[in-house]
């Protein structure tokens, strides 16, 4: 059974400063995605990593992807108050090309303070 | 109407009640989910439909009933629902239901059963 594990689960952190979230998984995928959520709205699609070794890199925030370790992370630089929400990762233990059934983290509440 | 979107936002409902959720995309995507948001596990993934067939349903039981009419509507029926089963209600939608496509969800129905 495919578990996905995040760290921290809560961070809090001050403006400016730079942090990681990591993602590790139990069984192979070369699926991950990356997800935000809000207090009180829906996920918003932060990321999709196809590939070992992929990276990707959108504004503050910076995602890679290493299949060999199954380990996913999720970099914050010079951090902002509006980067404040949970952020989720999800592995796709769907087998092969015609399926996609998400896996996710528990979450990772991320505050980041004046 | 834009993205995903589901109705009712909040649903109180007694265990003998019968209710019904509604999500609608208008992204003319052909892969619609439900997932179940609760407080002290990780999003899970509930049932898929592709192209109105459902294709996937991740040992829900059977007071969860879905309805997938036409590519653009998905319901969840729910009867003789348990107070553990209080959650948020997350419908998605992707491009195809295919490896790598992103999910797009909507705000949820915040459930609450007494």
């Amino acid at each position: 059974e495919l578990k996905v594990e995040q760290n921290p689960l809560f961070l809090s952190m001050q403006e400016g400063k730079n942090y990681t979230i990591y993602c590790n998984y139990s069984t192979t995928s070369d699926r991950l995605y990356w997800y935000r959520q809000d207090p009180g709205k829906s996920l918003e699609s932060l990321f999709v990593l196809l590939s070992n070794g992929a990276v990707k890199q959108e504004g503050r925030l910076m995602a890679s992807l290493d299949t060999k370790a199954r380990l996913s992370t999720l970099h914050i630089t010079a951090a902002v108050h509006d980067l404040s929400a949970t952020y989720f990762c999800a592995v796709d233990k769907g087998q092969g090309p015609g399926a996609q059934k998400l896996v996710f983290g528990q979450g990772t509440r991320l505050t980041i303070n004046p | 109407e834009t993205g995903v979107t589901q109705t009712p936002r909040h649903l109180v409902m007694g265990m003998t009640n019968k209710k019904s959720l509604k999500c609608e995309q208008h992204l003319g995507h052909n892969a619609m989910y439900w997932y179940k948001q609760s407080a002290k596990k990780p999003l899970e993934l509930m049932f898929v439909y592709s192209l109105e067939e459902r294709v996937e349903n991740n040992s829900v039981p059977s007071r969860f009933s879905p309805e997938c009419p036409n590519s653009s509507h998905l319901f969840l029926h729910l009867h003789t629902l348990q107070p553990e089963d209080s959650a948020l209600y997350l419908c998605a939608s992707s491009q195809q239901w295919a490896a790598g496509d992103e999910q797009f969800f909507g705000p949820g129905t915040r459930l609450t059963v007494l």
